[in-house]
């Protein structure tokens, strides 16, 4: 089982059209991380988020984690064919030893 | 500063063979963590390092291990490789495995096993 839900999977869509992908989560999380990876590379920390109901933006990205720190979403403003990449949320787990459960990913296509 | 760097990045192997694959974090990261990424499973953790001891592990069999020197080089060894091995293994380093955990990836080693 899957500690971290992320949906949808897959996206295609335009460049500049507005997208949000979804990390979803029965646990609670003391941080939360989204990462993005692009082919034949490794994950790029994108935000840190800690404490629920926050809001941090990226340039045309804005993060929110929950106000219960279960879940977290991505919203990109006017998508560029640059945003296209895998995104990954990674949720710490406080379980005696920290550590990072990811989950599978939103592969996100941006066509020009 | 330069990033976090693996060696090789490609490799096959064959069924029952072993391999050791390297890591090189961060200059001044004494956190070393190995991830599995498949296209099914996603990032799987597989342990992590912390000067030169093992402080987490995750469901993996024996056949995966680990270690890490003293310049928190790290290195990782699968042995009796099987066709399901074939992924993508990540090396992530971080300053420290406090509760912002906030790692830096390697480009990945790419192992196939035929």
């Amino acid at each position: 089982t899957q500690l971290l839900e992320q949906s949808p999977q897959f996206l295609s869509i335009q460049e500049g059209e507005n997208l949000t992908v979804y990390c979803n989560s029965s646990s609670v999380f003391s941080s939360l991380q989204w990462y993005r990876q692009e082919p034949g590379e490794g994950p790029v920390l994108l935000v840190t988020v800690v404490t629920g109901g926050e809001v941090k933006k990226l340039k045309r990205l804005t993060f929110q984690f929950g106000d219960a720190r279960k879940d977290s979403s991505l919203h990109i403003t006017a998508a560029q064919p640059g945003d296209t990449g895998l995104y990954l949320c990674a949720g710490v787990v406080v379980d005696g030893n920290n550590r990072l459960a990811f989950g599978k990913g939103n592969q996100v296509v941006v066509i020009p | 500063k330069a990033g976090v760097t693996q060696t090789p990045r490609y490799l096959i192997k064959t069924r029952g063979q072993q391999v050791t694959l390297s890591c090189s974090p961060i200059s001044g990261h004494r956190s070393v963590s190995w991830y599995q990424q498949t296209p099914g499973q996603g990032l799987q953790f597989l342990f992590e390092y912390f000067s030169e001891t093992q402080r987490n592990k995750g469901n993996f069999p024996g056949r995966f291990s680990g270690r890490q020197f003293s310049n928190s080089r790290s290195e990782m060894n699968v042995s009796t490789l099987e066709l399901g091995d074939s992924a993508l293994y990540l090396c992530a380093s971080s300053l420290t495995s406090g509760s912002l955990y906030e790692q830096f990836f390697g480009p990945g080693t790419r192992l196939t096993v035929l």
